[in-house]
């Protein structure tokens, strides 16, 4: 069984562009969220898409954002990329929207110069 | 509220040694406790978890201690062995309403050969 599968693995970006970063959860799995890794603050929360629909949002402004197709492939996209966007983003899928553990993906290293 | 609090931030263990991980949260409506274990360039992957009616689980050489009173929980490494190193991360989720993983900071542990 294929597990998450994120495309790209690496970018490198300018300042002031735009990313897209793409997730194909396991198949059959609904829910897909999206966490930003980084040294400092760790691993946190983005969105969860489920069914195609923004179920919860993180804290994070309103350049970051995603959307689920219906066969739950799902892209988040940052606008107006700033230097403190340099991360890992991970990607994770679920069976069920609640209470499963999630499965990530090896995910998309991103650096902004 | 929403912290989940990790030490240490780094352990060394000898080959064969028992590493001991904890974390502590603070949302009483916090019921569903997983651990993840994260190797270089790759996405963090589920160990074990475990849900506040039961007090200890285990999986192999991993076990999840919970003391629900305390808002504390715990992973234990028996046995552990060079593979074993890598990042450890709790988190914990509520499964309604808002779903989403808080996770703690990550705990580096090296097993020395």
């Amino acid at each position: 069984k294929a597990g998450v599968t994120q495309t790209p693995r690496y970018l490198i970006k300018t300042r002031g562009q735009q990313v897209t970063l793409s997730c194909s959860p396991i198949s059959g799995h609904r829910s897909v969220s999206w966490y930003q890794q980084t040294p400092g603050q760790g691993l946190q929360f983005l969105f969860e898409y489920f069914s195609e629909t923004q179920r919860n949002k993180g804290n994070f402004p309103g350049r970051f954002s995603g959307r689920q197709f219906s066969n739950s492939r799902s892209e988040m996209n940052v606008s107006t990329l700033e230097l403190g966007d340099s991360a890992l983003y991970l990607c994770a899928s679920s069976l069920e929207s609640r209470g499963g553990g999630y499965t990530f993906g090896s995910g998309t290293r991103l650096t902004v110069v | 509220q929403q912290q989940v609090k990790q030490s240490p931030q780094s352990l060394i263990v000898q080959k064969g040694g028992i590493s001991i991980i904890n974390c502590a949260y603070e949302n009483t409506a916090f019921d569903y406790f997983p651990w993840y274990q994260q190797f270089p360039g790759k996405g963090p992957a589920l160990l074990i978890a475990i849900r506040p009616d039961v007090s200890e689980k285990k999986e192999g050489r991993f076990t999840i201690s919970f003391n629900k009173s305390a808002k504390q929980f715990s992973l234990h490494i028996m046995d552990s062995q060079p593979g074993d190193s890598a990042t450890y991360f709790c988190a914990a989720s509520k499964t309604s309403g808002t779903y989403k993983y808080i996770f703690g900071t990550g705990t580096r542990l090296k097993v020395l050969a």
